[in-house]
């Protein structure tokens, strides 16, 4: 079965750090690959998304991630983090036929501190 | 344009009662999804509209969870005989098209259910 994981739990990083937030897939295929940001109290905001063609994405606030076939990894980063990116992140893949939801990891929480 | 909304943002009940959760997708999107989120599970695929098509349920937990979509719009999530285990946020999406995965979804903020 399908499955996404994003090994880290929660994540702490300085003001002005760079980043990186780890997503591992498991499908027979390569999916369609997402990233979405869910700030406090929000739902869900489509960060970027990857389809096929160029493996480096960019998306939006300064976020790009690198699709890997051979490690099966989407890993979202960032240069220079901003305090204003403490959020939840949630890596998901969608098969590329038929029509199904979207498969969600189980998050990981980015604090940022001064 | 609007985006997704969903009423009520926060729901309190009590262990038992019924309860309908409401949600308005973007004009003209044809898809529509009902998510959950709780602690320690994630976000978990409950059902999915697409067009005049049979709903996909094969996300529902029970037969306690049913969902309907009137007039290709608005959709409706009713949970019966509450449990606590019901406690979670609600999140509902749409998208444009056939619900591919060519096709982005767009998050509406939730409904908090807690039951008590």
């Amino acid at each position: 079965a399908q499955s996404v994981t994003q090994p880290d739990i929660h994540i702490t990083v300085s003001e002005g750090a760079s980043l990186e937030l780890r997503c591992n897939y498991s499908y027979g295929a390569t999916p369609y690959l997402f990233w979405y940001v869910q700030s406090p109290g929000q739902g869900l905001q489509l960060l970027l998304k990857y389809f096929s063609g160029d493996t480096l994405v960019q998306g939006i606030k300064g976020f790009e991630a690198e699709f890997k076939r051979s490690q099966s990894s989407f890993n979202l980063r960032k240069p220079s983090v901003h305090w204003s990116d403490a959020a939840e992140y949630f890596c998901a893949v969608a098969p590329r036929s038929g029509n199904t939801p979207l498969v969600f990891g189980k998050g990981t929480r980015l604090s940022v501190i001064a | 344009g609007a985006g997704v909304s969903q009423s009520p943002s926060n729901k309190v009940t009590e262990k038992g009662k019924d309860v309908e959760l409401r949600c308005d997708p973007i004009s003209g999107h044809t898809a529509l999804y009902w998510y959950r989120q709780s602690l320690g599970q994630g976000l978990e695929f409950l059902i999915y509209f697409q067009g005049n098509s049979a709903p996909d349920k094969s996300g529902l937990p029970s037969d306690r969870f049913s969902a309907e979509r009137t007039g290709g719009s608005v959709s409706t999530l009713t949970i019966q005989r509450t449990q606590q285990e019901d406690s979670a946020v609600y999140l509902c999406a749409s998208s444009w098209t056939s619900g591919s995965g060519t096709d982005t979804q767009y998050f509406g903020p939730g409904t908090r259910l807690t039951v008590l």
